[in-house]
């Protein structure tokens, strides 16, 4: 059974550009989180998506957005990026309630 | 809202030494607890989970945990630890659609 896959791993990009970032859950998976990790705040919460709504919704500012289509596969971006927007983004997908099953992350260095 | 507390952030053990982890969390409301494990430049794997049931957790690798409702823990432990268990370990507790994740505590092992 393939796991959580994300793309790109790795990109860069400068400061005031936009990024899009992909993540396809494992099959049967209906629910798509997205966290961000950085040194200094850890991993925190985005937003996740069950079923093409977004039900839940982390601190973040309105440049962070998301969607989900209909076969469960899930964007997230992030428009004007700021230099502290350098982060490993990671997906996570479940059934919706139980265990989550992470992607290897997206790696976005802003310059 | 829900809070873990990772207790240790560096712990360095020799090869073949028992290692534990310690997490706490803050809940009013029935919790499900989880522990990852982070190798570098990957995502999130799971090592083990606390849903119901058992208040000891056997996971993947030769680690347990065992959840203590009436000290709010859920510490993690493994009796002998090898070279490939260097990583960073986050321990994270379930809230409706998404996971609250500790700081986090890195385990480097030492022959």
């Amino acid at each position: 059974k393939a796991g959580v896959t994300q793309t790109p791993r790795y990109l860069i990009k400068t400061r005031g550009q936009q990024v899009t970032l992909s993540c396809s859950p494992i099959s049967g998976h209906r629910s798509v989180s997205w966290y961000q990790q950085t040194p200094g705040q850890g991993l925190q919460f985005l937003f996740e998506y069950f079923s093409e709504t977004q039900r839940n919704k982390g601190n973040f500012p309105g440049r962070f957005s998301g969607r989900q289509f209909s076969n469960s596969r899930s964007e997230m971006n992030v428009s004007t990026l700021e230099l502290g927007d350098s982060a490993l983004y990671l997906c996570a997908s479940s059934l919706g309630f139980g265990e989550l099953f992470f992607g290897e992350g997206s790696r976005l260095t802003v310059l | 809202a829900q809070s873990v507390t990772q207790l240790d952030s560096q712990v360095p053990v020799f090869e073949e030494a028992p290692v534990e982890l310690r997490c706490n969390y803050s809940s009013s409301v029935s919790v499900y607890l989880f522990w990852y494990v982070q190798y570098p430049n990957q995502g999130l794997q799971l090592l083990l989970k606390y849903l119901s049931g058992s208040t000891l957790v056997k996971g993947i690798n030769g680690f347990e945990a065992e959840f203590n409702k009436s000290q709010t823990s859920f510490h993690l432990r493994k009796p002998s630890v090898h070279i490939s268990d260097t990583a960073e370990y986050f321990c994270a507790v379930r809230n409706d659609y998404k996971l609250s994740f500790g700081a986090g505590t890195t385990v480097t092992v030492r022959a």
